[in-house]
């Protein structure tokens, strides 16, 4: 069964670092997306890009962030400089092909651990 | 702002017994619910509404939606200690992402 992969599963960087989650979404899929969720706390979306650019972010996405989708199969989460609340699994998801209305796959998430 | 509750926070019941999992929303331009189970890490996708009134099976878990009161539930009967976990419902709006709900936190007890 095709999956949403994830690398690393864990990483942990000093404040002010730049860090840089990769993602593979599934094949076929066209949306991807950004989520996080900081420990206890609800999963919040950061950013969606489709057609080679962001479609929708929030407002957690600042300057800091940047996506990118360098080759045909990787999609990238960057954050420049990292800050202590930056720490929280970061979730990648995929969905669809045209077909507006279906479900996002996740993956398996990157805990990131700022220290 | 787009808004989902569920409730309860938390449950904690024995194997075999029924429980009904709650989500509210408010939404400016519905598009859809999913449910999502998640247990240690990735939400794993369970089931996705869009209209009123048309239950969602799949084996011992259902859902079902009601746009008129903005709510739907999802149901599971004969837990099993599998089924321990949060369940996330979730708001698909007219725009590309999902809106969260805080879970529910599922304990079956053997």
């Amino acid at each position: 069964e095709p999956e949403v992969t994830q690398t690393p599963s864990h990483q942990v960087t000093q404040m002010g670092q730049e860090v840089i989650l990769r993602c593979v979404p599934i094949s076929n899929h066209l949306y991807f997306y950004w989520y996080r969720q900081i420990l206890g706390q609800k999963v919040e979306f950061l950013v969606s890009f489709y057609n080679n650019e962001i479609s929708e972010k929030s407002e957690i996405f600042d300057d800091q962030f940047s996506v990118e989708r360098p080759d045909g199969s990787n999609f990238t989460l960057k954050i420049r400089s990292t800050k202590l609340e930056d720490s929280a699994m970061y979730f990648c998801a995929s969905r669809g092909d045209r077909v507006m209305n279906t479900e996002a796959f996740f993956g398996q998430g990157t805990r990131l651990t700022v220290v | 702002e787009d808004k989902v509750v569920q409730s309860p926070l938390s449950l904690v019941v024995h194997e075999g017994d029924t429980v009904t999992l709650n989500c509210s929303y408010e939404v400016t331009n519905f598009r859809s619910l999913l449910w999502y189970k998640q247990e240690k890490k990735a939400p794993t996708f369970l089931f996705m509404l869009t209209s009123s009134g048309i239950e969602k099976k799949s084996g011992r878990l259902s859902s079902i939606l009601d746009k008129k009161e903005l709510f739907s539930i999802l149901n599971i009967t004969a837990t099993q200690t599998g089924d321990s976990a949060v369940y996330l419902c979730a708001l698909n709006n007219a725009g590309n992402m999902l809106t969260f709900g805080g879970g529910t936190r599922l304990m079956v007890k053997p």
